[in-house]
């Protein structure tokens, strides 16, 4: 069954630094999303793109973030510049199109600021 | 979009026996999804339930909805260790809109 595929597992980055989590979505799916969740708590929504554009975002998802999905495979979050608070899992998620259809998610990007 | 509401937030039960968690959601769906996620890992669609529909079997999973009261249930029978995560409805909007989790039902199954 096709899945949805993170790389990293597990990134560290010195706070100030840039990082770039990357994804890559189930081949035939038209929406993508970005969540992360901080230890212990809910997984929180941070980013939608459907047609290259971002379709929603969350109040998390200030001007240090930013996506893309640079060739039509990968789906990719910037954090220009990491903050502790920044430590999380990162889950990309894609969609097929109909209302019906469920969230794929990868298992997730470790990011640990320092 | 709205987010379900699950509760309990937790729960213990020994191996074999059945496990129920509730949803409840505030305004219209067209459909309503479960998910499962364990220690670590990404969520896992389990199993959806349309508006139209009133109960819904997968395997050792039962899902019965009741709009008119906005809340859904899901039942694991027979649990097994293995069935130790935490479990979450959504209520997806459609197209790309946002879906969003609350805090989710976290069971533990003592073996």
């Amino acid at each position: 069954e096709p899945e949805v595929t993170q790389t990293p597992s597990h990134q560290v980055t010195q706070m100030g630094q840039e990082v770039i989590l990357r994804c890559v979505p189930i081949s035939n799916h038209l929406y993508f999303y970005w969540y992360r969740q901080i230890l212990g708590q809910k997984v929180e929504f941070l980013v939608s793109f459907y047609n290259n554009e971002i379709s929603e975002k969350s109040e998390i998802f200030d001007d240090q973030f930013s996506v893309e999905r640079p060739d039509g495979s990968n789906f990719t979050l910037k954090i220009r510049s990491t903050k502790l608070e920044d430590s999380a899992m990162y889950f990309c998620a894609s969609r097929a199109q109909g209302g019906d259809s469920p969230l794929h998610f990868g298992n997730g990007t470790r990011l640990t600021v320092t | 979009s709205q987010q379900g509401e699950e509760d309990p937030q937790a729960l213990s039960i020994q191996e074999g026996e059945n496990a129920t968690m509730n949803c409840s959601y505030k305004t219209s769906i067209n459909n309503l999804q479960w998910y499962r996620q364990n220690s670590g890992r990404g969520l896992v669609h389990l199993i959806l339930i349309r508006s139209n529909e009133r109960e819904k079997h997968s395997g050792r999973l039962r899902v019965t909805l009741d709009t008119s009261k906005k809340s859904s249930s899901l039942l694991i029978t027979a649990s097994r260790a293995a069935d130790t995560a935490s479990y979450f409805c959504a209520t997806p909007p459609g197209g790309y809109q946002k879906v969003t989790f609350g805090i989710g039902t976290k069971l533990q199954v003592i073996p």
